[in-house]
């Protein structure tokens, strides 16, 4: 089975730093994405990492670990815009490639 | 333009009818997906299909059934529907491959009276 951790919600203040970890317990491993969901909309894509280390990505960065099961998605700069919710995803392969196992998500909240 | 459509945006439906979500992409993908978000709970998978013809059971599949008669569409059908499912349905898609990500359509809020 899997079993995906994030916190349930985190505050920060425009232009700053903010970094949502995520922890997994997986029996096999595939990649792992980090989704982004505003209030009412559908979620978007916004990283993926199979091998260790940093992605980057304009203002927003994925890290991953896999022999620690970790990853965090850091946001830098952070815009009110950035208020929304920020789900990890692993994929699963029991069931071939394609199956995605999501994390309860972590909704953000900047303030001015 | 590309993309995932689901039909309807939203529905009040009673308790005991049948519900058929519909769901259509233009992208090819042979993966789609249904999923149910609640609050709390975040998403999880209900239906899944790899390939055009082929479907699977995911976490939550009870009181739900999934066709894929054609790579384009992936409609989700409440058989009798109860107050549990009212919910927010997201289709999903993806090409397939390993690397890729899976693409939502807008989403389906339905509520069960």
């Amino acid at each position: 089975g899997q079993n995906i951790d994030q916190p349930t919600e985190m505050t920060a203040t425009e232009g700053a730093i903010v970094q949502i970890n995520c922890t997994y317990q997986t029996s096999g491993f595939n990649g792992l994405f980090w989704y982004q969901q505003h209030a009412g909309e559908a979620p978007t894509f916004l990283s993926y990492n199979v091998l260790d280390g940093l992605e980057e990505k304009g203002r927003f960065s994925s890290f991953l670990s896999r022999s620690k099961g970790y990853s965090y998605l850091l946001l830098k700069e952070l815009q009110m815009k950035d208020s929304a919710s920020y789900l990890c995803a692993v994929r699963d392969p029991n069931t071939g490639f394609q199956k995605l196992v999501f994390g309860t998500g972590t909704r953000l909240l900047v303030s001015p | 333009i590309a993309g995932i459509t689901q039909a309807p945006t939203s529905q009040i439906l009673a308790a005991g009818r049948r519900m058929t979500l519909r769901c259509t992409q233009d992208m090819r993908h042979n993966a789609m997906y249904w999923y149910r978000q609640d609050l709390g709970l975040g998403l999880r998978l209900i239906h899944y299909s790899n390939t055009a013809g082929t479907t699977g059971k995911g976490e939550v599949p009870d009181g739900y059934s999934v066709s894929r008669a054609n790579t384009d569409d992936f409609p989700l059908t409440l058989a009798s529907a109860v107050p549990s499912q009212t919910s927010v349905y997201f289709c999903a898609s993806s090409p397939g491959q390993e690397n890729t990500e899976a693409f939502f359509g807008q989403g389906t809020r339905l509520t069960v009276v």
